[in-house]
C-alpha cells in the first residue's frame, strides 16, 4: 500500500493563478482531511470529508475548494492564489477506527505564492 | 479563540530525563485526544489516543494522561533519547467526531 499520496511536492505560483493539489489514498478510508501548516506553527484544518459526495469546512476554508467524487481522491483547489496561501499542505485519511482514530498523513505539498 | 494550546516554547532536556509536554483545550469536551510526532519536512505520525474515560495510557516509554476537569492532557517520554527530538502535536475532535483539529505543537530537543 502506498498510503496517502500527494502531488505535487513543490509548486511556485504567481498571485492570482489557480491550481489543484491532488491527494489519493489506497486504504479505503472514508474520512479525508486537508490541513495547512505555516512555519513553526501547528496544523490548521481547511476542509474535511466523511465520505464520497460529502465535504465540510474546517477552521480556515476561505480561498479554497474541495470535492470528493470517489473514496480514494480528495483534491484541494486554490482559485486565486494569494501570498497568504504560502504554506505546506498536508492531506490525511482515517478509517475512524474505534481504537485509534489514527490519521495517516501524506508527505506534504510545499506551495509558494509570489 | 484558541481551542487547543501547547507550549510554544521549545523544550530542551538532558538525555535520560523525563520530558513532559502539555496540551490544554477550551470550549469543548472531546471524547478522546490524540498525540502525534512530526519530524522536520515530514507529515505527522500517530502515537497514542486516550479516551475521556481513561485517566492514563502507556505505550513503551510514552505515557499520556487526560484530565477532563482541567481540560488538559500531559504527554510524558521517560528515559528520553536524542532520537526523541521532534515536534509533538496534540489533536482532538472539535464539535463533531470527524472534525479533527490540532494544537500548535511543542518542539522537543534531547541533548546527549
Amino acid at each position: 500500500n502506498a498510503g496517502v499520496t500527494q502531488t505535487p511536492k513543490f509548486r511556485i505560483l504567481k498571485i492570482g493563478q489557480s491550481m489543484t493539489l491532488q491527494c489519493t489514498q489506497d486504504m479505503n478510508h472514508n474520512y479525508m482531511y486537508w490541513y495547512r501548516q505555516d512555519p513553526g506553527m501547528g496544523l490548521k484544518l481547511i476542509y474535511y470529508s466523511v465520505g464520497a459526495g460529502i465535504t465540510d469546512k474546517g477552521e480556515v476554508p476561505n480561498g479554497y475548494n474541495v470535492s470528493r467524487s470517489t473514496t480514494e481522491d480528495f483534491p484541494l483547489r486554490l482559485e486565486l492564489a494569494a501570498p497568504s496561501q504560502t504554506s505546506v499542505y498536508f492531506c490525511a485519511s482515517s478509517s475512524q477506527d474505534r481504537d485509534t482514530g489514527e490519521l495517516f498523513f501524506g508527505e506534504g505539498s510545499r506551495l509558494t505564492v509570489l | 479563540s484558541q481551542k487547543i494550546e501547547q507550549n510554544s516554547e521549545a523544550l530542551n532536556i538532558q538525555e535520560g530525563k523525563t520530558a513532559t509536554l502539555t496540551c490544554n483545550y477550551t470550549n469543548y469536551s472531546p471524547a478522546y485526544l490524540q498525540w502525534y510526532r512530526q519530524d522536520p519536512g515530514r507529515g505527522p505520525v500517530f502515537l497514542l489516543l486516550i479516551r475521556e474515560n481513561e485517566k492514563e495510557k502507556r505505550k513503551e516509554r510514552l505515557k499520556v494522561t487526560f484530565d477532563t476537569t482541567l481540560k488538559q492532557s500531559l504527554f510524558h517520554i521517560t528515559a528520553s533519547q536524542p532520537a526523541d527530538s521532534a515536534t509533538y502535536l496534540c489533536a482532538l475532535p472539535y464539535s463533531s467526531a470527524s472534525k479533527i483539529i490540532f494544537g500548535s505543537g511543542t518542539r522537543l530537543s534531547i541533548r546527549p
